[in-house]
């Protein structure tokens, strides 16, 4: 079946513009996640989903991310007036909540503020 | 705040050896442990899952966990160049998923 897929694979913004990330889950997997990961560094936890429980927003480095996700699929993760130091890979995943509950990844999209 | 630790590297082992990568956590009534792979520039990819004290083999790859030590490692035998890349290690906690920095393994033919 058809993994986690992302889009778009590579965006490049100017500074102060904002950008929507989108995720598309495996079929099934109620739990998804978004990570940024900065070059040479480790993941980075954003944003959890389950279900239609209230979202674990613990990770958002400020008030300028937000996520959400429509019919418990595919979400979209926005940044609003964009900064250099946003840029990164962002990584969404997602899994079962219950063993195996291994989080399957998806390519990613690497985002570049200038 | 959970903490999932590893050294971050690099470890250098010779093409044929063991290599020995271990994780440290603190969430005492963490529930899964897992061992990621990440080449450079490309997602992380699970090598192996374990949620019981003792080891777990899986062909070159063996996952040991030790709960009451709050410490999971990974060992790969017969460690080849195509295994260099970093290796993530991550904990779950009820729905609280927590990732290590990595270590970066460098396997010298």
């Amino acid at each position: 079946g058809a993994g986690v897929s992302q889009s778009p694979s590579n965006k490049v913004t100017e500074k102060g513009k904002d950008v929507e990330l989108r995720c598309d889950p495996i079929s099934g997997h109620t739990a998804l996640y978004w990570y940024r990961q900065s070059l040479g560094q480790g993941l980075e936890f954003l944003i959890y989903f389950q279900g239609n429980s209230a979202p674990d927003k613990s990770g958002l480095p400020s008030d300028r991310f937000s996520a959400e996700r429509t019919g418990g699929s595919v979400s979209t993760l926005t940044i609003q007036r964009t900064q250099q130091e946003d840029s990164a890979v962002y990584l969404c995943a997602s899994s079962l909540v219950v063993p195996p509950d291994t989080q399957y990844f998806g390519p990613g999209t690497r985002l570049t503020v200038l | 705040q959970k903490e999932v630790e590893q050294n971050s590297g690099p470890l250098s082992v010779p093409e044929g050896a063991i290599a020995s990568l271990n994780c440290t956590y603190s969430d005492r009534g963490s529930q899964s442990f897992f061992w990621y792979r990440q080449y450079s520039g490309k997602s992380p990819e699970l090598i192996m899952s374990i949620y019981s004290n003792g080891d777990k083999e899986d062909g070159r790859f063996t996952a040991q966990l030790n709960k009451a030590s709050q410490y999971v490692s990974l060992l790969i035998r017969d460690s080849q160049p195509s295994d260099s890349a970093t290796y993530l290690c991550a904990v779950r906690f009820n729905n609280d998923m927590r990732f290590g920095a990595g270590t970066r393994l460098t396997v010298k033919p």
